[in-house]
Protein backbone atom coordinates (compact mmCIF):
# COMPACT_ATOMS: atom_id res chain seq x y z
CA UNK A 1 0.00 0.00 0.00
CA UNK A 2 1.40 3.66 -1.40
CA UNK A 3 1.06 5.82 1.54
CA UNK A 4 2.49 8.95 0.31
CA UNK A 5 1.47 9.62 -3.45
CA UNK A 6 3.74 11.87 -5.57
CA UNK A 7 2.49 14.10 -8.78
CA UNK A 8 3.22 14.90 -11.59
CA UNK A 9 5.48 12.27 -12.40
CA UNK A 10 7.52 14.19 -14.34
CA UNK A 11 7.20 18.30 -15.04
CA UNK A 12 9.17 20.75 -17.33
CA UNK A 13 9.58 24.27 -16.14
CA UNK A 14 10.79 27.07 -18.21
CA UNK A 15 14.29 28.57 -16.85
CA UNK A 16 13.21 31.33 -13.78
CA UNK A 17 9.80 29.82 -13.44
CA UNK A 18 8.06 28.22 -10.46
CA UNK A 19 8.06 24.37 -9.81
CA UNK A 20 5.80 22.91 -7.60
CA UNK A 21 5.43 19.20 -6.82
CA UNK A 22 2.67 17.54 -4.38
CA UNK A 23 2.36 15.06 -2.05
CA UNK A 24 -0.40 13.65 -0.23
CA UNK A 25 -0.09 11.13 2.82
CA UNK A 26 -3.01 9.25 4.38
CA UNK A 27 -1.04 7.90 7.89
CA UNK A 28 -2.22 10.30 9.94
CA UNK A 29 0.50 9.36 12.55
CA UNK A 30 3.58 11.05 10.19
CA UNK A 31 5.28 13.87 11.76
CA UNK A 32 8.36 14.15 9.92
CA UNK A 33 8.42 15.23 5.79
CA UNK A 34 11.63 15.77 4.49
CA UNK A 35 12.35 16.07 0.26
CA UNK A 36 15.41 14.53 -1.45
CA UNK A 37 17.18 15.71 -4.38
CA UNK A 38 18.69 13.05 -6.56
CA UNK A 39 21.08 13.40 -10.16
CA UNK A 40 21.83 10.70 -12.25
CA UNK A 41 23.67 7.70 -10.81
CA UNK A 42 23.64 9.62 -7.34
CA UNK A 43 22.35 9.07 -4.04
CA UNK A 44 19.24 11.10 -2.92
CA UNK A 45 20.44 13.89 -0.86
CA UNK A 46 18.18 15.49 1.87
CA UNK A 47 16.90 18.80 0.62
CA UNK A 48 14.96 20.64 2.73
CA UNK A 49 12.46 19.23 5.59
CA UNK A 50 9.26 20.05 7.67
CA UNK A 51 7.48 19.11 10.72
CA UNK A 52 3.53 19.96 11.13
CA UNK A 53 3.35 22.43 13.33
CA UNK A 54 4.29 24.68 10.75
CA UNK A 55 2.51 25.53 7.91
CA UNK A 56 5.80 26.61 5.58
CA UNK A 57 9.44 26.53 5.88
CA UNK A 58 12.27 28.02 3.28
CA UNK A 59 15.42 27.27 2.56
CA UNK A 60 16.77 29.76 -0.13
CA UNK A 61 15.06 29.16 -3.35
CA UNK A 62 13.28 26.07 -2.06
CA UNK A 63 10.07 26.01 -0.03
CA UNK A 64 8.08 23.47 1.27
CA UNK A 65 3.66 24.52 2.14
CA UNK A 66 2.60 21.92 4.64
CA UNK A 67 -1.84 21.64 4.65
CA UNK A 68 -2.27 19.15 7.87
CA UNK A 69 -6.11 19.18 7.14
CA UNK A 70 -5.71 18.14 3.79
CA UNK A 71 -2.61 15.81 4.72
CA UNK A 72 -0.77 17.36 1.52
CA UNK A 73 2.68 18.92 1.23
CA UNK A 74 4.47 20.31 -1.29
CA UNK A 75 7.80 21.42 -2.48
CA UNK A 76 8.23 25.05 -4.81
CA UNK A 77 11.59 25.74 -6.77
CA UNK A 78 11.57 29.99 -7.25
CA UNK A 79 13.42 30.63 -9.86
CA UNK A 80 14.17 27.14 -11.47
CA UNK A 81 17.76 26.84 -12.92
CA UNK A 82 18.78 24.06 -15.67
CA UNK A 83 21.02 23.17 -12.31
CA UNK A 84 17.62 22.15 -10.69
CA UNK A 85 17.12 19.65 -13.15
CA UNK A 86 16.98 16.13 -11.03
CA UNK A 87 14.61 13.52 -9.56
CA UNK A 88 12.73 14.71 -6.24
CA UNK A 89 10.90 12.23 -3.57
CA UNK A 90 9.10 13.39 -0.70
CA UNK A 91 8.78 11.02 2.27
CA UNK A 92 7.18 10.85 5.25
CA UNK A 93 7.86 9.20 8.83
CA UNK A 94 6.38 9.17 11.88
CA UNK A 95 7.53 8.46 15.76
CA UNK A 96 9.90 11.98 15.44
CA UNK A 97 12.36 9.76 16.79
CA UNK A 98 15.54 9.11 15.65
CA UNK A 99 15.96 5.92 13.23
CA UNK A 100 12.40 6.56 12.19
CA UNK A 101 12.08 4.74 9.04
CA UNK A 102 10.96 6.66 5.83
CA UNK A 103 8.37 6.01 3.52
CA UNK A 104 8.80 7.73 -0.41
CA UNK A 105 6.62 8.92 -2.78
CA UNK A 106 7.06 7.67 -6.42
CA UNK A 107 9.68 10.51 -7.74
CA UNK A 108 8.88 13.74 -10.28
CA UNK A 109 11.67 14.17 -12.73
CA UNK A 110 12.14 17.69 -13.35
CA UNK A 111 13.51 19.50 -16.32
CA UNK A 112 14.29 23.45 -16.59
CA UNK A 113 15.00 24.28 -19.71
CA UNK A 114 17.41 27.29 -20.33
CA UNK B 1 27.47 11.64 0.45
CA UNK B 2 28.02 11.75 4.27
CA UNK B 3 30.75 9.42 5.02
CA UNK B 4 29.07 6.44 3.33
CA UNK B 5 30.68 4.17 0.66
CA UNK B 6 28.90 1.65 -0.85
CA UNK B 7 30.42 -1.67 -2.57
CA UNK B 8 30.62 -2.95 -5.09
CA UNK B 9 29.05 0.03 -7.69
CA UNK B 10 28.00 -2.51 -10.39
CA UNK B 11 27.52 -5.92 -10.05
CA UNK B 12 26.47 -8.67 -12.59
CA UNK B 13 25.05 -12.11 -11.50
CA UNK B 14 23.55 -15.27 -12.26
CA UNK B 15 20.31 -16.30 -11.24
CA UNK B 16 20.41 -18.48 -7.88
CA UNK B 17 23.88 -17.14 -6.60
CA UNK B 18 24.12 -15.32 -3.33
CA UNK B 19 25.31 -11.51 -3.56
CA UNK B 20 26.61 -9.43 -0.51
CA UNK B 21 26.68 -5.72 -0.72
CA UNK B 22 28.42 -3.59 1.32
CA UNK B 23 27.65 -0.52 3.26
CA UNK B 24 30.75 1.77 5.51
CA UNK B 25 30.20 4.66 7.21
CA UNK B 26 32.68 6.94 8.75
CA UNK B 27 30.19 9.30 10.95
CA UNK B 28 29.44 6.50 13.91
CA UNK B 29 25.88 6.93 13.52
CA UNK B 30 23.62 4.54 15.17
CA UNK B 31 21.50 3.97 12.72
CA UNK B 32 21.72 2.64 8.83
CA UNK B 33 19.04 1.62 5.92
CA UNK B 34 19.32 -0.37 3.11
CA UNK B 35 16.45 0.51 0.23
CA UNK B 36 15.79 -0.74 -2.99
CA UNK B 37 15.20 2.01 -5.67
CA UNK B 38 13.02 0.84 -8.61
CA UNK B 39 11.32 3.08 -11.22
CA UNK B 40 7.55 4.00 -10.44
CA UNK B 41 8.78 2.91 -6.67
CA UNK B 42 10.52 5.56 -5.34
CA UNK B 43 12.86 4.20 -2.50
CA UNK B 44 11.55 0.99 -0.53
CA UNK B 45 12.54 -0.15 2.71
CA UNK B 46 14.95 -3.56 3.00
CA UNK B 47 16.10 -3.55 6.32
CA UNK B 48 17.33 -1.50 9.00
CA UNK B 49 19.54 -1.52 11.89
CA UNK B 50 19.41 0.29 15.10
CA UNK B 51 22.90 -0.58 16.39
CA UNK B 52 25.52 -3.29 16.64
CA UNK B 53 23.27 -7.22 15.78
CA UNK B 54 19.96 -5.10 16.28
CA UNK B 55 18.65 -5.27 12.93
CA UNK B 56 14.42 -5.46 11.51
CA UNK B 57 12.53 -6.13 8.47
CA UNK B 58 11.36 -3.02 6.08
CA UNK B 59 8.46 -3.14 3.47
CA UNK B 60 10.11 -5.82 1.00
CA UNK B 61 12.40 -8.26 2.79
CA UNK B 62 11.69 -10.95 1.61
CA UNK B 63 14.83 -12.77 -0.01
CA UNK B 64 16.88 -10.38 1.40
CA UNK B 65 19.36 -10.96 4.98
CA UNK B 66 21.38 -8.45 6.78
CA UNK B 67 24.02 -8.29 9.51
CA UNK B 68 25.66 -5.33 11.18
CA UNK B 69 28.65 -7.07 13.35
CA UNK B 70 30.18 -3.82 13.44
CA UNK B 71 29.25 0.37 13.70
CA UNK B 72 30.52 0.71 10.50
CA UNK B 73 29.27 -1.92 8.18
CA UNK B 74 25.85 -3.08 7.42
CA UNK B 75 26.31 -6.35 4.71
CA UNK B 76 22.53 -7.02 2.61
CA UNK B 77 22.79 -10.51 1.47
CA UNK B 78 20.54 -11.76 -1.36
CA UNK B 79 20.50 -15.37 -0.44
CA UNK B 80 19.48 -16.51 -4.08
CA UNK B 81 19.49 -13.86 -6.63
CA UNK B 82 16.37 -13.99 -9.12
CA UNK B 83 15.61 -11.28 -11.67
CA UNK B 84 13.19 -9.32 -9.74
CA UNK B 85 15.88 -7.91 -7.65
CA UNK B 86 18.19 -6.26 -10.37
CA UNK B 87 17.51 -2.98 -9.20
CA UNK B 88 19.77 -0.05 -7.30
CA UNK B 89 20.59 -0.52 -3.74
CA UNK B 90 21.19 2.25 -1.62
CA UNK B 91 22.42 2.47 2.05
CA UNK B 92 21.72 5.42 4.21
CA UNK B 93 22.55 6.69 7.97
CA UNK B 94 21.26 8.65 10.57
CA UNK B 95 22.01 9.88 13.97
CA UNK B 96 18.75 12.00 14.27
CA UNK B 97 15.47 11.37 12.76
CA UNK B 98 17.18 13.29 9.17
CA UNK B 99 19.23 9.94 6.79
CA UNK B 100 21.86 10.56 4.85
CA UNK B 101 22.00 8.18 1.43
CA UNK B 102 25.15 6.48 -0.51
CA UNK B 103 26.25 6.60 -3.51
CA UNK B 104 24.24 3.31 -4.32
CA UNK B 105 24.96 -0.12 -5.88
CA UNK B 106 23.28 -0.98 -9.49
CA UNK B 107 22.90 -4.53 -9.39
CA UNK B 108 21.93 -7.06 -12.33
CA UNK B 109 20.84 -10.62 -11.95
CA UNK B 110 20.72 -12.25 -15.28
Amino acid sequence: QQQVKQSPQSLIVQKGGISIINCAYENTAFDYFPWYQQFPGKGPALLIAIRPDVSEKKEGRFTISFNKSAKQFSLHIMDSQPGDSATYFCAASHGGTSGSRLTFGEGTQLTVNP
Amino acid sequence: DAGITQSPRHKVTETGTPVTLRCHQTENHRYMYWYRQDPGHGLRLIHYSYGVKDTDKGEVSDGYSVSRSKTEDFLLTLESATSSQTSVYFCAISESVSQYFGPGTRLTVT
